[in-house]
C-alpha cells in the first residue's frame, strides 16, 4: 500500500520569496515520486519526477525536489516565487513495478503568490 | 505536441440523465485514464484502459462505466447521474516511458454539475 500526504492545503508566499511545498509518502517498496502542477482551468502537467537516480531532481520553471528516504519526504522548492507560479500542486507516488494504475495522488496544495 | 482533448469543458445535467464524457488523444498511447478531482481529495482513479476494448476498475468505479472502441478515444459514462457525481473529471493518457516510468498527459477537464 502507498499513500501521499501534502502538508498544507494552502500556501501563500510573496513574490521573490522561497517556495516550499511539503510532501511525505508511505510506500512498502522504494517509490517513484512525482510533482504535477495544475494552472487555473487547466489539466495537470508534470513538473518533475524521481525514479531512483539522483536524489535531487530538477524540473521545469525552476522547481526542484529532493528525495529523502530517511524522512520519507519529497518536498518541492523554488528559490524565488513568480506570480505565474500560482497554481495547485500535486505530489504523487507510484511503485516501480507498477504503471500509472498504481499512481496515488496527494490532496493538493494551492499556492498563492502575493505581489 | 502531445494533446489530450476533452470535448466538453462544462456540463449541467439533471439527476437521472445519462452523461457521456469524451476524451481523445493524438499520441497513439495504449493507456488512458479517467480521474475525478474534488477539493481536498486530490485525484481519484475511476477507470483506466490499457488497450482497445480493455478496461480495469480504479478506486471509485461505482456509478460509472467506460468505453474504448478506438485507441484514441476513451469515454466515461454516467448511466444515471446523481448529485454526488458533481465534480471535475480529468482524462489522461500515458507515454510508454523508459523503465515503466511514463508521463501522464492530462486534458483540461470537464466540470460536471448535476442538479
Amino acid at each position: 500500500a502507498q499513500s501521499v500526504t501534502q502538508l498544507g492545503s494552502h500556501v501563500s508566499v510573496s513574490e521573490g520569496a522561497l517556495v516550499l511545498l511539503r510532501c511525505n509518502y508511505s510506500s512498502s517498496v522504494p517509490p517513484y515520486l512525482f510533482w504535477y502542477v495544475q494552472y487555473p482551468n487547466q489539466g495537470l502537467q508534470l513538473l518533475l519526477k524521481y525514479t531512483s537516480a539522483a536524489t535531487l531532481v530538477k524540473g521545469i520553471n525552476g522547481f526542484e525536489a529532493e528525495f529523502k528516504k530517511s524522512e520519507t519526504s519529497f518536498h518541492l522548492t523554488k528559490p524565488s516565487a513568480h506570480m505565474s507560479d500560482a497554481a495547485e500542486y500535486f505530489c504523487a507516488v507510484s511503485s516501480p513495478s507498477g504503471s500509472a494504475r498504481q499512481l496515488t495522488f496527494g490532496s493538493g496544495t494551492q499556492l498563492t503568490v502575493l505581489p | 505536441d502531445v494533446k489530450v482533448t476533452q470535448s466538453s469543458r462544462y456540463l449541467v445535467k439533471r439527476t437521472g440523465e445519462k452523461v457521456f464524457l469524451e476524451c481523445v488523444q493524438d499520441m497513439d498511447h495504449e493507456n488512458m485514464f479517467w480521474y475525478r478531482q474534488d477539493p481536498g481529495l486530490g485525484l481519484r482513479l475511476i477507470y483506466f484502459s490499457y488497450d482497445v476494448k480493455m478496461k480495469e476498475k480504479g478506486d471509485i468505479p461505482e456509478g460509472y462505466s467506460v468505453s474504448r472502441e478506438k485507441k484514441e478515444r476513451f469515454s466515461l459514462i454516467l448511466e444515471s447521474a446523481s448529485t454526488n457525481q458533481t465534480s471535475m473529471y480529468l482524462c489522461a493518457s500515458l507515454t510508454p516511458g523508459t523503465g515503466k516510468v511514463g508521463e501522464l498527459f492530462f486534458g483540461e477537464g470537464s466540470r460536471l454539475t448535476v442538479l
